[in-house]
């Protein structure tokens, strides 16, 4: 599977865009990228997904760049709800399973 | 529709006891996946399973640790005389169906069982 960076962690003010930043430069032409993300003692929540162009839901905005080298999740209006760890995965074709890294620890300031 | 159920939520075991977790898969998913978290650590991928099959066991402890998803029923994770390292969160996910690049499909999960070892 690709490998992925992330920062370690980030701010955003309660109301503003939360833009988090994903590189995985070794991605595959078939490989996907994956979002989550894990509020303290829960478990792991699906946010979004995409292979190439951008996607949105109703939770988040996902931006893929051109040559698929790195990937932001958008979430347009940050609350303090979404403080949490934010992981991005780039799932491989030899596994089914997803590696999670260390991912982002967000924290929405009031 | 139900998502991952997980039982129990919390579980305290003393040292070189058993301890099992119990996992239902969300309804019309037959593939099970179990992660654990360690305090203050990243999710680790343990095992995946099919009914009756294990596909991928490579992040299974070769001793102690034993899964198992059955025709019938929840899949289950089995810890044999558990150490105090063994605390931690166990987190089991489902998906519909094999989880390739070409569908895109995703995995849910549930909200973990802390196992505590005293």
């Amino acid at each position: 599977d690709a490998k992925t960076t992330q920062p370690p962690s980030m701010d955003c003010a309660e109301g503003r865009a939360a833009n988090l930043p994903c590189n995985h430069s070794t991605i595959s032409g078939n490989e996907y990228v994956y979002w989550y993300r894990q509020i303290h003692s829960q478990g792991p929540q699906y946010i979004i997904h995409g292979l190439k162009n951008n996607e949105t839901n109703e939770m988040a905005s996902l931006i893929i760049t051109e040559d698929r080298k790195s990937s932001t999740l958008i979430l347009p209006h940050a609350t303090l709800r979404d403080t949490a760890v934010y992981y991005c995965i780039v799932r491989g074709y030899t596994g089914n399973q997803f590696y999670f890294g260390t991912g982002t620890s967000l924290t929405v300031i009031p | 529709n139900a998502g991952v159920m997980q039982n129990p939520r919390h579980l305290v075991r003393r040292r070189g006891q058993e301890a099992r977790l119990r996992c239902s898969p969300m309804k019309g998913h037959s593939h099970v996946y179990w992660y654990r978290q360690l305090p203050e650590e990243g999710l680790k991928f343990m095992v995946y399973l099919q009914k009756e099959n294990i596909i991928d066991e490579s992040g299974m402890p070769k001793e102690r640790f034993s899964a198992e998803f059955p025709k019938e029923g929840p899949s289950i994770l089995r810890i044999q005389q558990v150490v105090r390292g063994d605390s931690a969160a166990y987190f089991c996910a489902s998906s519909p169906n094999v989880v390739g690049t070409g569908s895109g499909n995703t995995i849910y999960f549930g909200e973990g069982s802390w196992l505590t070892v005293v």
